[in-house]
């Protein structure tokens, strides 16, 4: 079956290191994957898009990769901020045979930048 | 500022009645969505439209309902046959459906519906 993982454990980081999260996909053969930010009681806030043929992608602090043969986007945030708490979620749309396209979520993984 | 506005934040109700989600948006977005968020799983797809006066299941349709007679709105009805209403729901919108031109999704801040 199809699957999206994203480590379900908050990970917690120093101010200043580098935060990186996994997105993990199983069965999936994604056209692009989307990472989005969500703070508690909120909706989530769309950071960044990369295509399947695109192995980085970057956005100042933010940096994604994808590799398909591994099946796997890493999402890091250099010089991490208490500020950059949050829930980051990661997204596959995928271009269905039939016509059409779904995009599906990770259950999110929780940073918790300290000081 | 545009955007997606949800109303009301928190919404509570008794089992038995069914009740009704707004959502708004001044993006100018043909497509809109609503997502429901349960703890521990990924956001679940509830309805979908690309345009006024049409719309589409997504993966957890029943027990909902749906209109989409302006392009500003998409008011989700969640009836008394939904077995698991309790949750948190997300509106989003994009400029055209996603896939066609790699859209993100633009969320509202959603709604806390608590049914007792």
């Amino acid at each position: 079956s199809q699957k999206i993982e994203q480590n379900s454990e908050a990970l917690n980081i120093q101010e200043g290191k580098t935060a990186t999260l996994t997105c993990n996909y199983t069965n999936y053969s994604p056209a692009y994957l989307q990472w989005y930010r969500q703070d508690p009681g909120r909706g989530p806030v769309f950071l960044l898009l990369i295509r399947e043929n695109e192995k980085e992608k970057r956005k100042e602090r933010l940096k994604v990769t994808f590799d398909t043969t591994l099946k796997q986007s890493l999402f890091h945030i250099t010089a991490s901020q208490p500020a950059d708490s949050a829930t980051y979620l990661c997204a596959l749309d995928l271009l269905l045979t039939g016509g059409g396209n779904k995009l599906t979520f990770g259950t999110g993984t929780q940073l918790k930048v300290e000081l | 500022d545009g955007g997606i506005t949800q109303s009301p934040k928190y919404l509570f109700r008794k089992e038995g009645q069914n009740v009704t989600l707004s959502c708004e948006q001044n993006l100018n977005h043909d497509a809109m969505y609503w997502y429901r968020q349960d703890p521990g799983q990924g956001l679940r797809l509830i309805y979908y439209s690309q345009i006024v006066n049409d719309f589409q299941k997504g993966d957890i349709a029943e027990g909902y309902s749906v209109s989409r007679e302006k392009k500003e709105s998409f008011p989700l009805t969640v009836t008394s046959a939904q077995k698991n209403p309790t949750a948190f729901y997300l509106c989003a919108s994009s400029p055209l459906l996603t896939g066609s031109n790699n859209s993100p999704l633009h969320f509202g801040n959603g709604t806390r519906l608590t049914v007792t």
